[in-house]
């Protein structure tokens, strides 16, 4: 079974300042993907970005990027120029197609991020 | 393209009843999957549906069930309500091709069993 862990329960960083959030997964499967959602107040979860495990170069969407790095199993979320926007709880996600078909997420604990005026 | 809705938004409940909740996935999208989030235990995997069947399963007791119409909607039934049951309910859509399939999410249920 897989595990994916984020051994940051909670953080802070500054508005408009860079902070990077952990997340650690264990598995022996060499195709799968690789998720950050984050939840807001809402509680509505949305996805912030996707790895795909082989691809090499790391997956960007403005200012959320990730470093993968899978031989130590590593995928962090790197968010530049913080907003007050971003505080959520963030979850790292793993997810490995099935024998069925099916494709079923795991999540991490989560990390509570809050950002600063 | 309008997301993925869920519904109730809320529901309140007491022990022993059994509740409905409902999702309607994105336009296009075939699979449907159902989480349980708690405080203790976070999200949890329910079970997924494709073309009205049920692919995949968590590890839940039988009192949690679900089912796929037609047009891709989606239901899960949960019987003799306990006080654990308690949560937010989650709903993703995916469109379920074959190399990758992102999950969106709809707001959830939240359900109060007292």
């Amino acid at each position: 079974a897989q595990t994916v862990t984020q051994s940051q329960p909670e953080m802070s960083v500054q508005e408009a300042e860079t902070v990077t959030l952990s997340c650690t997964y264990d598995t022996s499967e060499n195709n799968y993907y690789l998720f950050w959602y984050k939840q807001p107040p809402s509680r509505q979860m949305i996805l912030v970005i996707r790895q795909e495990a082989y691809k090499q170069q790391n997956a960007t969407e403005n200012r959320f990027s990730v470093n993968f790095q899978k031989a130590a199993k590593s995928f962090s979320l790197k968010i530049s120029d913080s907003q007050l926007g971003d505080t959520a709880m963030y979850f790292c996600a793993f997810m490995k197609r099935t024998g069925a078909g099916s494709y079923q997420l795991t999540f991490g604990k989560g990390t509570k991020l809050s950002v600063i005026p | 393209k309008a997301g993925v809705t869920q519904t109730p938004r809320y529901l309140i409940k007491t022990r022993g009843q059994q509740v409905t909740l409902s999702c309607s996935p994105i336009s296009g999208h075939r699979s449907v999957s159902w989480y349980q989030q708690t405080p203790g235990q976070g999200l949890q995997f329910l079970f997924e549906y494709f073309s009205e069947t049920q692919r995949n399963k968590g590890n839940f007791p039988g009192r949690f069930s679900g089912r796929q119409f037609s047009n891709s909607r989606s239901e899960m039934n949960v019987s003799t309500l306990e006080l654990g049951d308690s949560a937010l309910y989650l709903c993703a859509s995916s469109f379920a091709g074959e190399s990758t399939d992102t999950q969106y999410f709809g707001p959830g249920t939240r359900l109060t069993v007292l």
